[in-house]
């Protein structure tokens, strides 16, 4: 069974610094395409950051790019966002998510979620 | 950026209905769109990828068809745990991106 546990989350402080973890098992990591997708408070879904199964590709939405970095820990199962000068605009819950399948390259479909880590940007 | 356009914002239906919703790209996408649906308070739920194909574990009440730049939802049969807000996803071009959603709610 596939399973995705988000740690990490929390409140931090506008320009602070925050870094979500994603732990999976139950598949061969190291073949999937990773993504974060986050959803503001009673908003719709947005795709953040995705990352090769090599983690040698990475991809961002222009909201987040150069203040979030996507990487990856094959040996240890778990994708990583690292998220830098944090705005108040980023308050969301983050999912972890897992491609529908294997591939080396191309993008994904979100076939897998995690439960959830909310982040909440406030002083 | 490829935007994504949902119709109607919200749909109101009695369970047996059926329920047609449209996702409109700003440009072609090809096959390359997807559907999910989501419950409050938990993640969303892949439903149709690439255009038509359902995806595992999915009933055959929920079908999906279009191409290039308009896709359509169809739920042949309501149910009354069909009642969600749905989205639809292009994976055509990168960033990719979630249309605002179509809430299915009970008339």
């Amino acid at each position: 069974e596939v399973q995705l546990l988000e740690s990490g989350g929390g409140l931090v402080q506008p320009v602070g610094s925050l870094r979500l973890s994603c732990a999976a098992s139950g598949f061969t990591f190291n073949t999937y395409v990773m993504s974060w997708v986050r959803q503001a408070p009673g908003k719709g879904l947005e795709w953040v950051s995705a990352i090769s199964g090599s983690g040698g590709s990475t991809y961002y939405a222009d909201s987040v790019k150069g203040r979030f970095t996507i990487s990856r820990d094959n040996s240890k199962n778990t994708v990583y966002m690292q998220m830098n000068s944090l705005r108040a605009e980023d308050t969301a819950v983050y999912y972890c998510a897992k491609d529908r399948v294997e591939r080396t390259s191309g993008s994904p479909n979100f076939e897998n979620w995690g439960q959830g880590a909310l982040v909440t940007v406030s002083s | 950026e490829i935007v994504l356009t949902q119709s109607p914002a919200t749909l109101s239906l009695s369970p047996g209905e059926r329920a047609t919703l449209s996702c409109r790209a700003s440009q072609s996408v090809t096959k390359y769109l997807a559907w999910y649906q989501q419950k409050p308070g938990q993640a969303p739920r892949l439903l149709i990828y690439d255009a038509s194909n359902r995806a595992t574990g999915i009933p055959a009440r929920f079908s999906g068809s279009g191409s290039g730049t308009d896709f359509t939802l169809t739920i042949s049969s309501l149910e009354p745990e069909d009642f969600a807000v749905y989205y639809c996803q292009q994976r055509s071009n990168w960033p990719l991106t979630f249309g605002p959603g179509t809430k299915v709610d009970i008339k």
